[in-house]
């Protein structure tokens, strides 16, 4: 089983829309999460960080984490086409310092 | 405050040939670190640096890939000699001693090896 998964999309959303995205770990003692967005060609950008169970927002972007269920969302909303990019969710595996990253899922605001 | 910064962006070398990537933390970020991404795949880790030492390198694919942090600044990734797998984007990343996690990137060095 892969570490974090993600689907890879594309994931087609209408403007102004909720975008939601997902993205399960296998590593049960997981501690911190993150989303990253990665622009064609540019390098991952950190958004969002969460660390314990529940809902983070900022601005338009909220993080949800769900460590039983082993998971971790992504919600955009009122969705612009900017947002268009590639989301990358990534989690520290508590054993040692490193981040594992998925593979990314592919977004796509439809204006 | 100046981003983290990797030189080349881009390099094309033969098979064989030995390359030299180099980054540049954000400044007083002690911890640095290299990831790999070869086409169609994740990202993924290659090693961490604290300040000069190498804090993990389980990432490392072989003793082809040498990595060096003098004086705990900018930090060098040596490719020698170079394989045709060797190709992807090499990024760097670093992060501050206090928030261990939240890593800032860098804008990557595609590496092509012909």
């Amino acid at each position: 089983q892969k570490e974090v998964e993600q689907n890879s999309g594309p994931l087609s959303v209408p403007e102004g829309a909720i975008a939601s995205l997902n993205c399960t770990y296998s590593d049960r003692v997981s501690q911190s999460f993150f989303w990253y967005r990665q622009y064609s060609g540019k390098s991952p950008e950190l958004i969002m960080s969460i660390y314990s169970n529940g809902d983070k927002e900022d601005g338009r972007f909220t993080a949800q984490l769900n460590k039983a269920s082993q998971y971790v969302s992504l919600l955009i909303r009122d969705s612009q086409p900017s947002d268009s990019a590639t989301y990358l969710c990534a989690v520290n595996i508590a054993r040692d310092d490193k981040i594992i990253f998925g593979k990314g899922t592919r977004l796509h605001i439809l204006p | 405050e100046a981003g983290v910064t990797q030189f080349p962006s881009h390099s094309v070398i033969e098979k064989g040939q030995t390359v030299t990537l180099r980054c540049d933390p954000i400044s007083g970020h002690d911890n640095l670190y290299w990831y790999r991404r070869v086409m169609g795949k994740e990202i993924k880790f290659l090693l961490h640096f604290v300040k000069e030492s190498k804090q993990d390198e389980s990432g490392m694919p072989n003793n082809r890939f040498l990595a060096e942090r003098t004086g705990g600044t900018y930090s060098t990734l040596k490719v020698q000699p170079a394989e045709l797998e060797d190709s992807g984007v090499y990024f760097c990343a670093s992060s501050y001693r206090g928030s261990l996690y939240e890593q800032y990137f860098g804008p990557g060095t595609r590496l092509t090896v012909t």
